[in-house]
């Protein structure tokens, strides 16, 4: 079982459309969750952060985080043919003396079609 | 800017040289982490160092592959004797020195590298 797992997709969603994009964790305790943004032969971006159970909104991003069944999601609201990209799911995953390490998902291709 | 910065953006080598990456955080930052991205696979975690410590390590090759962050200057990962298979995108980030498992990592722009 892989640490973080994601659907290598492409997802394809029309313009103004909302995008999901899902992430699961094999650590129950794991303590934090980014979001990464990368376009193609770029670097990750930071789009979002959560912490807690919920839903955390910026923007047109909410990040979803439901510890219990170990998951994670992002929801891009009317997405635009510029959200087209690679998304990366990020664990800190608690192992003792490696705090801040972060494990990554493969990664989610969003394809956003005019 | 004060993003993090690092150099050079493209390098190329050949088999058996050394390559030499650097990595400057981000202004207030102090914990540097070094990632692997080869072609079509995720991001890898290499190292995480703090100025002059080696925090963590587990995911660094055990030979050829070395890491440090003096305290004066950049962070350096150099892999010695390089094969083909080292060619890959390297990453370096930054987080500020509190917040533990919280910390947001800053990604530099990466080197890339060419073994030929």
């Amino acid at each position: 079982q892989k640490e973080v797992e994601q659907n290598s997709g492409p997802l394809s969603v029309p313009e103004g459309a909302i995008a999901s994009l899902n992430c699961t964790y094999s650590d129950r305790g794991s303590q934090s969750f980014f979001w990464y943004r990368q376009y193609s032969g770029k670097s990750p971006e930071l789009i979002m952060s959560i912490y807690s159970n919920g839903d955390k909104e910026d923007g047109r991003f909410t990040a979803q985080l439901n510890k219990a069944s170990q998951y994670v999601s992002l929801l891009i609201r009317d997405s635009q043919p510029s959200d087209s990209a690679t998304y990366l799911c990020a664990v800190n995953i608690r192992r003792a003396g490696t705090a801040s390490k972060l494990t990554f998902g493969t990664g989610t291709r969003l394809q956003v079609t005019l | 800017n004060a993003g993090v910065m690092q150099n050079p953006r493209h390098l190329v080598r050949r088999r058996g040289q050394e390559a030499r990456l650097r990595c400057s955080p981000m202004k207030g930052h102090s914990h540097v982490y070094w990632y692997r991205q080869l072609p079509e696979e995720g991001l890898k975690f290499m190292v995480y160092l703090q100025k002059e410590n080696i925090i963590d390590e587990s995911g660094m090759p055990k030979e050829r592959f070395s890491a440090e962050f003096p305290k004066e200057g950049p962070s350096i990962l150099r892999i010695q004797q390089v094969v083909r298979g080292d060619s890959a995108a390297y990453f370096c980030a930054s987080s500020p020195p509190v917040g533990g498992a919280y910390n947001e990592q800053f990604f530099g722009p990466g080197t890339r590298l060419t073994v030929l």
